[in-house]
């Protein structure tokens, strides 16, 4: 049983549509982050989110934390090609972080 | 300068051997990690360091164990490779202690491919 569900597993939308990933657990975390993972590379931070019902954002990229702090949202407005790649929620429900079973994006031109 | 560094990029063996990969931060973080990529991209934690000492070490099998020389290297050893063990491996790096608030940075990772 995967501590963090990613929804969806793939996604594949074209340039200009908007997009929504969830990240699910029955476990209530402190914090949550959100990682995007290109081809060949590893992991890069995109935000943190630490309060329930916290939303941020980042240009184009909306961030939620659920209220319960068990769920957290990203939603991309006007994809861009640029925004290909895995994207990752992690949560640490102690001092181990756990990465979630991953959604790839890809947005065809 | 690359942050997070990881060698070597790809490493090829057979079955049986002994390997192993090197990390190094130029972040000054007293916090570095080694993590498992699975095949559907699963990103799964395997040991962390702090200031010398191993504070996680996750169910992973005694073939592999984690050497740091300094502060800013975590190295990773693995014996008697398997089949199984064929992932791409990240080495990642945090200020402090790996809490969820952390931003830990990862290396680009090193294919390990077992025939």
């Amino acid at each position: 049983t995967q501590l963090l569900e990613q929804s969806p597993q793939f996604l594949s939308i074209q340039e200009g549509e908007n997009l929504t990933v969830y990240c699910n657990s029955s476990s209530v975390f402190s914090s949550l982050q959100w990682y995007r993972q290109e081809p060949g590379e590893g992991p890069v931070l995109l935000v943190t989110v630490v309060t329930g019902g916290e939303v941020k954002k980042l240009k184009r990229l909306t961030f939620q934390f659920g209220d319960a702090r068990k769920d957290s949202s990203l939603h991309i407005t006007a994809a861009q090609p640029g925004d290909t790649g895995l994207y990752l929620c992690a949560g640490a429900p102690a001092n181990n972080l756990f990465f979630g079973t991953g959604t790839r994006l890809t947005v065809i031109p | 300068d690359t942050a997070v560094s990881q060698t070597p990029k790809y490493l090829v063996t057979q079955m049986g051997n002994d390997k192993s990969i090197k990390c190094e931060q130029n972040l000054g973080h007293d916090t570095m990690y080694w993590y498992k990529q699975d095949s559907k991209k699963f990103l799964k934690i395997m040991f962390s360091y702090n200031n010398k000492e191993l504070i996680i070490n996750e169910t992973v099998p005694n073939r592999f164990s984690p050497k740091s020389p300094d502060k800013a290297h975590l190295n990773l050893h693995i014996n008697s490779l398997e089949l199984g063990d064929s992932a791409v491996y990240f080495c990642a790096s945090s200020r402090a202690s790996g809490g969820p608030r952390d931003t830990q940075y990862f290396g680009p990772g090193t294919r390990l491919t077992v025939l």
